[in-house]
């Protein structure tokens, strides 16, 4: 039973370029969130999905940033046009339902250069 | 107010030692209280958590304390380990949602 898969790993990105992240959920979860963790900092919620819904998108930078999970495949983290202070980890994390424990992914870790 | 405090931001204990690390909130909507563990280069592994009804919870060299009406928690490591170094983050969540609230981490160092 693999865990929350993310990828890649690293991803290193040029400012104004484009940056996707995948996450593929536990199997049997439905839930995503998606978390931002700054260096020498806590994580921050960014947005949290169901099946092709986006159910809480408050931490989400108003521009720029979007994601999507749909019926078929994994989540989709999409920044684009990247700036310097979007370098940081990012964390995916799944669960089967709203009101039970969330398992993080080892997360993708996104440097602009 | 939908912060959570915690502190120190690093610390370092002899082998053996307890460890204890405090967080503080403000929200009296947080209903559970969930503690993390990172290591370099992975992804927050839910160690230990607590609902705001109980005062202790132990588990193995773990326990969480709570005092609902200081709105404070606090991460006790008995017999400290240097497996046990590792970043902390404690969390709280809103009832009937997903969204967690972490503190900002301590680093832990336990020294052999």
């Amino acid at each position: 039973n693999a865990g929350v898969m993310q990828n890649p790993r690293h991803l290193v990105r040029r400012r104004g370029q484009e940056a996707r992240l995948r996450c593929s959920p536990m199997k049997g979860h439905s839930h995503v969130y998606w978390y931002r963790q700054l260096p020498e900092e806590g994580l921050k919620f960014m947005v949290y999905l169901q099946k092709e819904n986006i159910i809480d998108e408050s931490g989400m930078p108003k521009e720029r940033f979007s994601a999507e999970f749909p019926k078929e495949g994994p989540s989709i983290l999409r920044i684009q046009q990247v700036v310097r202070g979007d370098s940081a980890a990012y964390f995916c994390a799944s669960s089967p339902s709203a009101r039970e424990q969330a398992f993080f992914g080892q997360g993708t870790r996104l440097t602009v250069v | 107010q939908q912060q959570v405090k915690q502190s120190p931001q690093s610390l370092i204990v002899q082998k053996g030692g307890i460890s204890i690390i405090n967080c503080a909130y403000e929200n009296t909507a947080f209903d559970y209280f969930p503690w993390y563990q990172q290591f370099p280069g992975k992804g927050p592994a839910l160690l230990i958590a607590i609902r705001p009804d109980v005062s202790e919870k132990k588990e193995g060299r773990f326990t969480i304390s709570f005092n609902k009406s200081a709105k404070q928690f606090s991460l006790h490591i008995m017999d400290s380990q240097p497996g046990d170094s590792a970043t902390y983050f404690c969390a709280a969540i809103f009832q009937g949602a997903q969204k967690l609230v972490f503190g900002q981490g301590t680093r832990l160092t336990i020294n052999p």
